[in-house]
């Protein structure tokens, strides 16, 4: 399959910790990357490979995968963080990216 | 500074063209593959198409193969996207982005840097 799968919506209350997840069976093969965009803006470079962080994001923002599973974690949860948080990968060919559908994250 | 700047995005009726241009800059183009990626009014991010570094291999979503097609200039530093036959679910925000993670030989899948991106509406 070359789906990957998110929640559409998490909240997390300000300070506090929030896991938000992305599965398909390419995680097996390949990385996740993930990527948080905020109301008109582009989307911008999050997490990528094992557990990789630009520049740009905060260290309070981490990536893991088990299996079939990746997974993004913001731990003390700022407002700034409210945003949609996507995941990608490839599918089965190796050639076509794939997105997930998306977690919309509300600091609460 | 990497910088990626979109052009050509507009207002086009179905069944119409239109050519979109992104214009890299602060990192040696010809060393990358780039991509097209579009999110839709009310919809996630949807991968379009691929260009590998030397512009001849190139990969395409289903939804748009056949009807677009993606090119490169490494001179000028340009990547463009020529849409025909568009349709209205064609209507979305496009984005150029550097794509070290589209590379075959790799597991990793980043689209490293984005641009601001350009609209196109495909409306009667």
């Amino acid at each position: 399959s070359s789906e990957l799968t998110q929640d559409p919506a998490v909240s997390v209350a300000l300070g506090q910790t929030v896991r938000i997840t992305c599965q398909g069976d390419s995680l097996r093969r390949y990385y996740a990357t993930w990527y948080q965009q905020k109301p008109g803006q582009a989307p911008v470079l999050a997490i990528y490979g094992e557990n990789n962080r630009p520049s740009w994001i905060p260290d309070r923002i981490s990536g893991s995968r088990s299996g079939n599973t990746a997974s993004l974690t913001i731990t003390g949860a700022r407002a700034e963080d409210e945003a949609d948080y996507y995941c990608n990968s490839r599918d089965s060919s190796g050639n076509h990216l794939v997105f997930g559908g998306g977690t919309k994250v509300t600091v609460l | 500074e990497v910088q990626l700047v979109e052009s050509g995005g507009g207002l086009v009726q179905p069944g119409g063209s239109l050519r979109l241009s992104c214009a890299a800059s602060g990192f040696t183009f010809s060393n990358y593959w780039m991509t097209w990626v579009r999110r839709a009014p009310g919809e996630g991010l949807q991968w379009v198409a691929n260009i590998k570094q030397d512009g001849i291999g190139k990969y395409y979503a289903d939804s748009v193969k056949g009807r677009f097609t993606i090119s490169r200039d490494n001179a000028k530093e340009s990547l463009s996207l020529q849409m025909n036959s568009l349709r209205a679910e064609d209507t979305a925000v496009y984005y150029c982005a550097r794509a070290p993670g589209a590379d075959e030989s790799t597991r990793t899948t980043e689209l490293d840097y984005w641009g601001q991106g350009t609209l196109v509406t495909v409306s009667s």
